[in-house]
């Protein structure tokens, strides 16, 4: 089993709708759990963070986690075409080793 | 304030050869992880260092290895190079501290390192 499952996608979402990603994580200990947002050719940027059970909102982006049943979730509103791009969940193991997913590859459709 | 940099940003190597990467982190962060990312394999954890001590290591053989100084700089080197370790090498820099200052890592823009 995977540290951290994501479904690899692509995933296509018309312009406006909610985009929903997902992703499982397989140690319990867990505490702390990021979303990175990666173009093309880029680096991987911070989107958001949550370390509590339920949701957390940041402008048009929402990160839902449950513990009891290890996932973490990102929902985007109003998807833009802008926000194409490969989502990476991350979850801290033990003493601050990040590990990443896969990543979910996201498409807003004009 | 400047971000982290990793030099140099392409390289181009023959193998059997060793190479040195850098990255210098964000001022005040003490923790620096690297990362391996390939189209297949995605974002691989090589290893972590926190004040000039390794916290953590992933699998990867013992021709990857790394260090960080006392101004939180670090340094990974690969030797004896084979062609499957071309990739983009990501270093990703933090406070390194604890829950509920974990702001989560910022990345460096990599080194795109070709095996030829």
């Amino acid at each position: 089993q995977k540290e951290v499952e994501q479904n690899s996608g692509p995933l296509s979402v018309p312009e406006g709708a909610i985009a929903s990603l997902n992703c499982t994580y397989s140690d319990r200990g867990s505490q702390s759990f990021f979303w990175y947002r990666q173009y093309s050719g880029k680096s991987p940027e911070l989107i958001m963070f949550i370390y509590s059970n339920g949701d957390k909102e940041d402008g048009r982006f929402t990160a839902q986690l449950n513990k009891a049943s290890q996932y973490v979730s990102l929902l985007i509103r109003d998807s833009q075409p802008s926000d194409s791009a490969t989502y990476l969940c991350a979850v801290i193991q033990g003493a601050q080793k990040l590990v990443f997913g896969q990543g979910t590859r996201l498409t807003i459709n004009p | 304030k400047a971000g982290v940099t990793q030099t140099p940003r392409y390289l181009i190597k023959t193998r059997g050869q060793q190479v040195t990467l850098s990255c210098s982190p964000i001022s005040g962060h003490r923790s620096v992880s690297w990362y391996q990312q390939t189209p297949g394999q995605g974002l691989q954890f090589l290893f972590e260092y926190f004040s000039e001590t390794q916290r953590n290591k992933g699998n990867f053989p013992g021709r990857f290895s790394g260090r960080q100084f006392s101004n939180s700089r670090s340094e990974m080197n690969v030797s004896t190079l084979e062609l499957g370790d071309s990739a983009l090498y990501l270093c990703a820099t933090s406070w390194g501290a604890s829950l509920p200052d974990n702001y989560g890592y910022t990345f460096g823009s990599g080194t795109r390192l070709t095996v030829v």
